[in-house]
């Protein structure tokens, strides 16, 4: 079984750019989690996707949007990056969008804002 | 907004030591607990869970946390800690009507051999 992978594992962009970060979610889920993690401090929920739909969100400013695929894998798009936007993003899966299902994390991608 | 408090930032034990680490959260209404650990190198994974039910919820590698709803606290514990216990943990709670799931900041234990 192929856990959630996270491409590419760093990244560095200048302040202004678009990003995008991709993560594949593990076989059999189809619900798919984003967070933000800075320097010291807890993963923050950026939002969630259920069946290509966003089923929930955080308190993210609308340049941060989001994809689901038919095979459930999904991408993060960053618009207008700023420097506090340097962080460790992560991404997880769960089998449903169940409220008490337990998320897989990925390994995360790490952004460097310029 | 639910909100989480884990008290501890850094602590350090011997191995065999008893453990407690405290995480308390903020909301009114029903919630989900969590508890994820990142041993160094990994990602982060489930210790363990409380949706429902037994109060006492007993995790992986002879972890626990008791829920308190009066306290509205989610401590965790292990009675005798070993060095490969060294890792970062996270408490986490979902209000049971949304998906945005709060982390805490964190508490990082290091246990000496």
């Amino acid at each position: 079984e192929t856990g959630v992978t996270q491409s590419p594992t760093h990244l560095i962009k200048t302040r202004g750019q678009q990003v995008t970060l991709r993560c594949s979610s593990q076989s059999g889920h189809n619900t798919v989690s984003w967070y933000q993690q800075a320097l010291g401090q807890g993963p923050q929920f950026i939002f969630q996707y259920y069946r290509e739909e966003e089923n929930g969100r955080g308190n993210f400013p609308p340049r941060f949007s989001g994809l689901q695929f038919p095979n459930y894998s999904s991408e993060l798009n960053v618009n207008a990056l700023e420097l506090d936007d340097s962080a460790l993003y992560l991404c997880a899966s769960s089998p449903s969008g169940e409220v008490a299902e337990t998320q897989y994390f990925g390994p995360g991608t790490r952004l460097l804002v310029l | 907004a639910q909100s989480v408090s884990q008290h501890n930032h850094h602590v350090i034990l011997s191995e065999a030591a008893s453990l407690e680490l405290g995480c308390n959260y903020s909301y009114g209404g029903t919630v989900n607990l969590f508890w994820y650990v990142q041993y160094p190198g990994q990602h982060l994974q489930l210790l363990l869970k409380y949706f429902s039910g037994d109060p006492l919820v007993k995790g992986i590698k002879g972890f626990e946390a008791e829920f308190i709803k009066s306290k509205f606290s989610f401590n965790l514990r292990k009675p005798s800690v070993q060095w490969s216990d060294t890792a970062e943990y996270f408490c986490a709670v979902k209000a049971y009507n949304n998906n945005d799931m709060r982390f805490g900041a964190g508490t990082r234990l290091t246990v000496k051999p």
